[in-house]
Parts: structure tokens; C-alpha cells; sequence
């Protein structure tokens, strides 16, 4: 299995402008769970899906941010639009429901 | 809600001295208890959990960890550390979602 993917490893952008950050679960996990990263905050939880369905979005912080799960096998992250202070590394991870959650490489997204 | 609180956010040590890592957590209900580690520019991978049974947990490149119900803990610990165990170390607790603590920074120095 080659694990949970992240598209893509980097993305620099300027403000204003919208970004996408894509992230394919392992197959057969039925939770996926979007985190931001920074120096400042430590390790956010963002948002979490089970079977597809978004189950706690608390974490998103504003309404710029918005998650989507397709499929199984498919989420976006979009920042919309996106800011400078949006600068993390923003990881996604899968899991089956309370077992361990296996991360993805990260995205480091600099917004300019 | 369970949380987690991992007591030193930097842990300087001399390459073979032992090592441990405290994780305090809070939850309501029975609950699932991990460590991982993040090596720099990586994500996280997992060290290892504690789900049910033995309290004792052992796991990957000679890390251990205790459950202690009592205390609420699940200490990590090496008895002799090695300069590439230079990492960032988070717990976690995990009820209906897993939250992770702040994390505590690893440093063996030669």
C-alpha cells in the first residue's frame, strides 16, 4: 500500500488567491481527518469525515476554509481566499474508526 | 472531552542517557493512547499504542511506554537514546476523534 497521499508536497501562492490541497486516504480506512501544522499552534485538528461524511468541522477556522469528501477515496482542503497567516504544513490522515491514523507527508502551503 | 497534556516542550539529552517523555490525558471513558513520532520535514508515524491488555507498551526502535490508569498517564520511555531519535514526539488520546498533545521536542546531543 503506498499510504496516504498528498498533493501537493508544496504550493506558494499569493494572497488572494484560492488553494486546493488534495489527499487520498488508504484504501479500506472509513475516517479521514485534515490537521494544520505551525510553530505557533502545534498540531490542528481541522476537520474529520467518517464513511464521507463530515462528523466535526469545529476546527475549520473560518469560512474560508472549506473540506470536501467525494468518495471514499478522495478529499480536497480549499482556502478560499487565502491569507498569509494560512501558511502551515497541513497534513491529512486516515484511519479505521479509533485505531491508529496514518499520516500523509504534508503539504507546506506559504501564502505570500 | 478528552485531552492531553504533555508536561516538557523540550527534552535536551546526551546520546546513550535514558529517556522519558511524560503524557498526561483526561477523558471520561475508556480510551485508546498512542505516541508518535515526526522527524523533521516528515509527517507523523506511529511508535506505538496502547488499546486494551498489557500496560506495558513496546514499540518500535526501543521505545516503551506505561498505562497508568490511575495517574492518567502513558509516560514514554528508551533506556539508552541514540542521536537519530532526534524528533518531535507527540501523545495522543483517542475517544470518538484523537486529539494530540503539544508536543515535546527531542534532542540527543553527542
Amino acid at each position: 500500500d503506498a499510504g496516504v497521499i498528498q498533493s501537493p508536497r508544496h504550493e506558494v501562492t499569493e494572497m488572494g488567491q484560492e488553494v486546493t490541497l488534495r489527499c487520498k486516504p488508504i484504501s479500506g480506512h472509513n475516517s479521514l481527518f485534515w490537521y494544520r501544522q505551525t510553530m505557533m499552534r502545534g498540531l490542528e485538528l481541522l476537520i474529520y469525515f467518517n464513511n464521507n461524511v463530515p462528523i466535526d468541522d469545529s476546527g475549520m477556522p473560518e469560512d474560508r476554509f472549506s473540506a470536501k469528501m467525494p468518495n471514499a477515496s478522495f478529499s480536497t482542503l480549499k482556502i478560499q481566499p487565502s491569507e498569509p497567516r494560512d501558511s502551515a504544513v497541513y497534513f491529512c490522515a486516515s484511519s479505521l474508526v479509533n485505531n491508529e491514523q496514518f499520516f500523509g507527508p504534508g503539504t507546506r502551503l506559504t501564502v505570500l | 472531552a478528552q485531552s492531553v497534556t504533555q508536561l516538557d516542550s523540550q527534552v535536551p539529552v546526551f546520546e546513550e542517557a535514558p529517556v522519558e517523555l511524560r503524557c498526561n490525558y483526561s477523558s471520561s471513558v475508556s480510551v485508546y493512547l498512542f505516541w508518535y513520532v515526526q522527524y523533521p520535514n516528515q509527517g507523523l508515524q506511529l511508535l506505538l499504542k496502547y488499546l486494551s491488555g498489557s500496560t506495558l507498551v513496546k514499540g518500535i526502535n526501543g521505545f516503551e511506554a506505561e498505562f497508568n490508569k490511575s495517574q492518567t498517564s502513558f509516560h514514554l520511555r528508551k533506556p539508552s537514546v541514540h542521536i537519530s531519535d532526534t524528533a518531535e514526539y507527540f501523545c495522543a488520546v483517542s475517544e470518538s476523534d484523537m486529539r494530540f498533545g503539544a508536543g515535546t521536542r527531542l534532542t540527543v546531543k553527542p
